[in-house]
């Protein structure tokens, strides 16, 4: 079964650092997505990436942040200067966007800022 | 009213016992729900998608009841590899389906 695969599986960077964390979907998929949860918090939505362009994004993704498709497979998200609220886990997810089909999730970079 | 919410937990139940779990949204325009499942640590996994007013995949069934806008899990039979954490997901009524998370509801099943 395919399935979205994520890199690293933990990422450990200063306060202050740029981090980028990279995300293969499915390969037949069109909408990609990002997500982040808290350690005991909900996970939370990001931003949605549609032909090469943020289709929708939260209060969460501000200047820090950034989303790129750079060669058609890889699906990155960059934080530019890390703080320490930022230590999260970061789910990418992606679908074929066909109406009420599910997002399919990888298995996550956990983000630790020190 | 939050956009989804669900009761924490956690449910601490038998092995074979039957659990039920409700979950309530705010957006009545929602058409789609899912289920999903929540290991510790680990990505979520899609369990049941809900369209229209339930699904039902051997053990699990989940219904929908848009009058009142709350959606139900119930698992019957329940095994040890059933604990987890159990998360309400609504899409927004976007064209590109942000989720939106409950927080999940911790499911313990003991021998």
């Amino acid at each position: 079964e395919p399935e979205v695969t994520q890199t690293p599986s933990h990422q450990v960077t200063q306060m202050g650092q740029e981090v980028i964390l990279r995300c293969v979907p499915i390969s037949n998929h069109l909408y990609f997505y990002w997500y982040r949860q808290i350690l005991g918090q909900k996970v939370e939505f990001l931003v949605s990436f549609y032909n090469n362009e943020i289709s929708e994004k939260s209060e969460i993704f501000d200047d820090q942040f950034s989303v790129e498709r750079p060669d058609g497979s890889n699906f990155t998200l960059k934080i530019r200067s890390t703080k320490l609220e930022d230590s999260a886990m970061y789910f990418c997810a992606s679908s074929s966007g066909d109406r009420d089909q599910p997002q399919h999730f990888g298995d996550g970079t956990r983000l630790s800022i020190l | 009213r939050k956009e989804v919410e669900q009761d924490p937990g956690p449910f601490n139940v038998p092995e074979g016992a039957t659990v039920a779990f409700n979950c309530t949204y705010s957006n009545s325009a929602s058409q789609s729900f899912f289920w999903y499942r929540q290991d510790c640590r680990k990505e979520p996994k899609l369990l049941m998608s809900v369209y229209s007013s339930g699904n039902e995949d051997g053990r699990f069934t989940a219904q929908l009841n848009r009058a009142s806008q709350y959606i139900s899990l119930l698992i019957r039979d329940s095994k040890l590899s059933d604990s987890a954490t159990y998360l309400c997901v609504v899409p927004q009524n976007t064209g590109f389906q942000k989720l939106v998370f409950g927080t999940g509801t911790r499911l313990l099943v003991s021998p």
